[in-house]
């Protein structure tokens, strides 16, 4: 049972540039999850989807966006990218549905911004 | 606001001794989940416990338990018996009603167990 997939693993960008992330959920997950983490730091929230839909937001900026797929796997955009966007960024997947409250991460996609 | 408060930035501790690594958390719901989860190398975040803010029971888990205290509003973790596999960043989180997936992490402790 393929766990939380993320692509790609490694990406480099510069400033200005888009990047898009891309993340298959956990078999049996049908919300989404993204979270940012810099160097040293705890992951950040950064929105949730669900149903397609975004449901929940963190402080992030617009130039941050997400989509979900019928097939549950969702993408994160980040528009004009800064310096200050390098970090790992995080899929996590869970069954909304009788809630274990246990979210399952991916590996991440590390984006360093030149 | 919620925040979660993980002091200890790095401990190091020698194969087979017992280590504590300490969570305080401040929130005003007074329904909350509390989290403890591990960050290898590889980077993958790996879910170890959760706990709700009505369940104070303390628990164990092979070498690991966890002490829940609502009084101090803290939540520490500790590893019987360290193994070098141990090795890892340990993250504290909170969260608020359940369903939700806005998770509030500590800035994490690395433990290194050597040898």
């Amino acid at each position: 049972d393929a766990g939380v997939t993320q692509s790609p693993t490694h990406l480099i960008k510069t400033r200005g540039q888009q990047v898009t992330l891309r993340c298959s959920p956990k078999s049996g997950h049908d919300t989404v999850s993204w979270y940012q983490q810099a160097l040293g730091q705890g992951p950040q929230f950064i929105f949730q989807y669900y149903e397609e839909e975004e449901r929940q937001r963190g402080n992030f900026p617009d130039r941050f966006s997400g989509h979900q797929f019928p097939n549950y796997s969702s993408e994160l955009n980040v528009n004009a990218l800064l310096l200050g966007d390098s970090a790992l960024y995080l899929c996590a997947s869970a069954r909304l549905a009788g809630d274990t409250g246990e979210l399952f991460f991916g590996e991440g996609s590390r984006l360093t911004v030149l | 606001a919620q925040k979660v408060t993980q002091a200890q930035t790095e401990i190091s501790v020698v194969e087979k001794e017992d280590v504590t690594l300490d969570c305080v958390y401040e929130t005003r719901d007074t329904t909350y989940y509390l989290f403890w989860y591990k960050q290898p190398p590889s980077g993958e975040l790996v879910f170890l416990i959760r706990r709700n803010s009505f369940d104070e029971q303390n628990e164990i888990s092979g070498r690991y338990s966890w002490n829940f205290q609502k009084s101090t509003s803290s939540f520490n973790f500790t590893i019987t018996a360290s193994q070098v596999v141990d090795s890892a960043v340990y993250f504290c989180a909170l969260s608020g009603r359940r369903g939700t997936y806005k998770y509030i992490f500590g800035t994490g402790t690395r433990l290194k167990v050597l040898a």
